[in-house]
């Protein structure tokens, strides 16, 4: 079963600022089945990132993923205040099993 | 729009079952595989477990097989999630989402909590 670990736990930052995100694989994941998802308080998770770098329907472009192998990231270029959430990253794939990463917490400094 | 619509919150009693479901609309529910993701209070995303509507195979991660039974009727296009004898560890947010072709959860319902508590 391939571990995801994601870094930091929080990161604490000002509107405006540039948000860089990690997560580590325990064993390769093919950048095909990599993604991240965004969750505020009180809300379902909401699909940002797929196949590692593709933005879902209606993500702004300030949004990008990249990586391969054992390690993705995940860049906010510009915070936004509606962006301080918490980020997940998941791996699925064709044998229909998933894992999240335990998240990243971004929270205004 | 593709629409996933939990039920309400519950409150049950340690040793009481319970089912929980999530009706799916506008796409072709027999076509998509449907996921069930625990979140306990303050905590991560958990993979429970998934099935597909069209002929209900069904499969569980390791942590949660026995534990919980998922089910659909393809009739009313609705998945559920059903427990027969509930803990009070089983007391969490849960999550119904849907797989879209490539494999990731795409559209998400919007969450049942299950409190259990004597």
């Amino acid at each position: 079963e391939i571990v995801l670990t994601q870094s930091p736990g929080t990161l604490s930052l000002s509107p405006g600022e540039r948000a860089t995100l990690s997560c580590r694989a325990s064993q390769s994941v093919s950048s095909s089945y990599l993604a991240w998802y965004q969750q505020k308080p009180g809300q379902a998770p909401r699909l940002l990132i797929y196949g590692a770098s593709s933005r879902a329907t209606g993500i702004p472009d300030r949004f990008s993923g990249s990586g391969s192998g054992t390690d993705f990231t995940l860049t906010i270029s510009r915070l936004e205040p509606e962006d301080f959430a918490v980020y997940y990253c998941q791996q699925y794939g064709s044998s229909l099993s998933f894992t999240f990463g335990p998240g990243t917490k971004v929270d205004i400094k | 729009e593709v629409q996933l619509v939990q039920s309400g919150a519950e409150v049950k009693k340690p040793g009481e079952s319970l089912k929980i479901s999530c009706k799916g609309s506008g796409y072709s529910f027999t076509s998509y595989w449907i996921g069930w993701v625990r979140q306990m209070p303050g905590k991560g995303l958990e993979w429970m477990g998934i099935i597909y509507p069209g002929d209900s195979d069904t499969r569980y991660s390791p942590s949660f097989q026995g534990q919980v039974t998922i089910s659909a009727d393809k009739s009313i296009s609705t998945a559920y999630l059903q427990w027969s004898s509930l803990k009070a560890s089983d007391t969490a947010m849960y999550y119904c989402a849907r797989r879209d072709p490539l494999g990731v959860q795409d559209y998400w319902g919007q969450g049942t909590l299950v409190t259990v508590s004597s």
